[in-house]
């Protein structure tokens, strides 16, 4: 059963809109972690932001913000005023404190296009 | 600088030969991970290694072998058993972090294309 899913394949925005990639997920772990990884098209994964499933609190780090919903199971990640060096491929990633970080969950990934 | 190196950036060989990828970091990380990433498929775990000289296998380990013998290195060998080999791999480290213990960060490599002809 798919753990993690990015229903959003692909988007496109022009630049300074603001663009949420959705995130849904699916444990029976009580302590997990999600994650929301960046990949440029240089193929290197960016780490942006880990969050424990005790931690419901919206995180807003610059124009990136969070939304972490556990009675939707969702994970939701907003950029506010889009820039054209936000394109990339976004992946929403989950771990289960059971299974240990041996098993990084990964979604299909959303490719966010900015166009100038 | 700290981090992980993985080489080539570009890899072609020829189906039936087996071809190993390297994967070096000097992050003092204990735990290494192996990743493979088809389009729009997400990236799926190969191997990891919590330790030197101990790996497991992850969620698509056939036609894949590894070793562990130093800390800083992971190689991966892509066998000719491996139907499809074709795709993006990707080498991760992260601090120690086994069941029923807090998560700690996966860092990873700028990857390697591997095509095979």
């Amino acid at each position: 059963a798919q753990k993690v899913t990015q229903a959003q394949t692909e988007i496109s925005v022009v630049e300074k809109e603001d663009v949420t990639l959705d995130c849904v997920y699916e444990t029976r772990d009580t302590t997990y972690y999600l994650f929301w990884y960046k990949q440029p098209p240089s193929g290197e994964l960016v780490f942006l932001i880990r969050r424990n499933s005790f931690d419901e609190q919206n995180e807003i780090s610059g124009r990136y913000s969070w939304n972490f919903q556990k009675s939707t199971s969702s994970f939701n990640f907003t950029i506010t005023a889009s820039q054209v060096v936000d394109s990339a491929v976004y992946f929403c990633a989950l771990s289960e404190e059971e299974t240990g970080a041996n098993n990084l969950f990964f979604g299909t990934g959303t490719r966010l296009t900015v166009i100038p | 600088d700290g981090g992980i190196t993985q080489s080539p950036k570009y890899l072609f060989r020829k189906e039936g030969q087996n071809v190993t990828l390297s994967c070096e970091q000097n992050l003092n990380h204990d735990a290494m991970y192996w990743y493979r990433q088809d389009p729009g498929q997400g990236l799926r775990l190969i191997y990891y290694s919590q330790i030197v000289n101990d790996f497991q296998k992850g969620d698509i380990a056939e036609g894949y072998s590894v070793s562990r013998e130093k800390k800083e290195s992971f190689p991966l060998t892509v066998t000719s058993a491996q139907k499809n080999p074709t795709a993006f791999y990707l080498c991760a480290s992260s601090r120690t972090s086994g069941r029923g213990t807090s998560y700690n960060e996966q860092f990873f490599g700028p990857g390697t294309r591997l095509t095979v002809l």
